[in-house]
């Protein structure tokens, strides 16, 4: 079975600096997306990026990018030039390359940023 | 154009009741799947329907079920609910199964 670890429950920034938020998972597969979801106070889970598994060039959204690191199984979210409103949980996902909308989250990592 | 819809947005219901909750995906879109996130946990996966079918369905127990209907909306029921079924259950959405994946504000159960 697949599983998502994110090990940092919490983190902070302080505004325009950069923080690295880290995920680890586990798979037994060769083709796979990961993803990195945020939840802000509205409760609404809003995609900030998405990575394929079989390309090795690391995806990036705007000030939002990913370390993918296949063999170590490892998929950190860098955000630059933090702003206060990137404050949010961030749950890292996988989702196996099917035809499946099942995600598998890990529990997640509380952001607060600081002016 | 308007997002994953989702309703009620909260609902207090007592032990051993039963709750519907509705769902509407993006217009276009044909796969719904339904997640439960219980407070400081990251959401778990329920089921999911796709052109009306049920596609896949989590480790859950035989009191959830679901359905989606012929406009692609969704419902997903929950009977003899328990304390710990106490939660925010999100509805998602995609064109079709295995592609981008939408989310909705959830509908957060309070049962006492």
């Amino acid at each position: 079975a697949q599983t998502v670890t994110q090990s940092q429950p919490e983190m902070s920034v302080q505004e325009a600096e950069t923080v690295t938020l880290s995920c680890t998972y586990d798979t037994s597969e060769s083709d796979y997306y990961l993803f990195w979801y945020k939840q802000p106070p509205s409760r609404q889970m809003i995609l900030v990026i998405r990575q394929e598994a079989y390309k090795q060039q690391n995806a990036t959204e705007n000030r939002f990018s990913v370390n993918f690191q296949k063999a170590a199984k490892s998929f950190s979210l860098k955000i630059s030039d933090s702003q206060l409103g990137d404050a949010a949980m961030y749950f890292c996902a996988y989702r196996r390359r099917d035809n499946t909308d099942k995600l598998i989250f890990g529990t997640g990592t509380r952001l607060q940023v600081f002016p | 154009d308007a997002g994953v819809t989702q309703s009620p947005t909260h609902l207090i219901k007592t032990r051993g009741q039963q709750v519907t909750l509705r769902c509407s995906p993006i217009s276009g879109h044909k796969s719904v799947s339904w997640y439960q996130q219980v407070l400081g946990q990251g959401p778990q996966f329920i089921f999911q329907y796709y052109e009306k079918e049920e596609r896949g369905r989590g480790n859950f127990p035989d009191r959830f079920s679901a359905r989606q209907f012929p406009n692609y909306s969704s419902e997903l029921n929950v009977n003899a609910l328990l304390l710990g079924d106490s939660a925010l259950y999100l509805c998602a959405s995609s064109f079709w199964a295995g592609n981008t994946i939408y989310f909705g504000e959830g509908s957060w159960l309070t049962v006492v």
